[in-house]
């Protein structure tokens, strides 16, 4: 079963530009993973942050975790036309062998 | 370096054949995985292993076996082709076994049954 939801599934923006992801979870996670998959590749893994942590930097990347709504956001500040891709959140839920990976985001920078 | 390395990119298949999608990383990671991705899906976990000798299922196991003898290799093999299996699969290996660390993905194998 799908355990992270990415929400909005599809998203369309102007570059330059920021984009917000939001991705819901139902159980409790050791920590939660943000990858990209850019079209006709496999996933790059972009951040990770702990079920301690509530904010975390990468760059032009910002997340956020909030364990208290089961909730995590993808800030992609000043966005490129190179950042068109999918993104996903992976959880991994607390006491398992694995990550669950949610639907996605599709994103689009228009020039 | 090449990472994770799947073969092959693209197969076609028919109804009822049996094929092994291969999946090689050169990072020395015990935790190994398979997945399928459709649309509107996400990625679903098949078959893990947290190391050699040992493997496990994962969401969607029916139809898809897989054994791990070395380090290096996870194959997947279908054992009879079923329209139901047209998807993309990935392969990914870690350092945890538990998705404490990021995932390495390989760059896919693309496989219709027709």
């Amino acid at each position: 079963s799908q355990q992270g939801e990415e929400d909005p599934q599809a998203l369309s923006i102007q570059e330059g530009e920021n984009a917000t992801m939001n991705c819901s979870y139902k159980t409790s996670i050791n920590n939660l993973q943000w990858y990209r998959q850019n079209s006709g590749r496999g996933l790059v893994h972009l951040i990770l942050i702990r079920s301690n942590e509530r904010e975390k930097h990468s760059g032009r990347l910002r997340v956020t975790l909030d364990t208290s709504k089961k909730s995590s956001s993808l800030l992609i500040t000043a966005s490129r036309a190179a950042d068109t891709a999918s993104y996903f959140c992976a959880t991994d839920e607390t006491g398992a062998q694995k990550l669950v990976f949610g639907q996605g985001t599709r994103l689009t920078i228009n020039p | 370096n090449a990472g994770v390395t799947q073969t092959p990119k693209f197969q076609v298949l028919k109804t009822g054949q049996s094929m092994t999608l291969q999946c090689a990383q050169d990072m020395n990671h015990e935790y190994m995985s398979w997945y399928r991705q459709d649309p509107g899906m996400g990625l679903r976990l098949i078959h893990y292993s947290v190391g050699a000798g040992i493997t496990d299922q994962g969401e969607v196991p029916n139809g898809y076996n897989v054994s791990r003898s070395t380090t290096e290799d996870f194959p997947l093999r279908l054992l009879s082709a079923a329209p139901s299996q047209t998807s993309v699969y990935f392969c990914a290996s870690s350092n945890s076994a538990r998705g404490r660390q990021p995932q390495h993905f390989g760059d896919g194998t693309r496989l219709s049954i027709l």
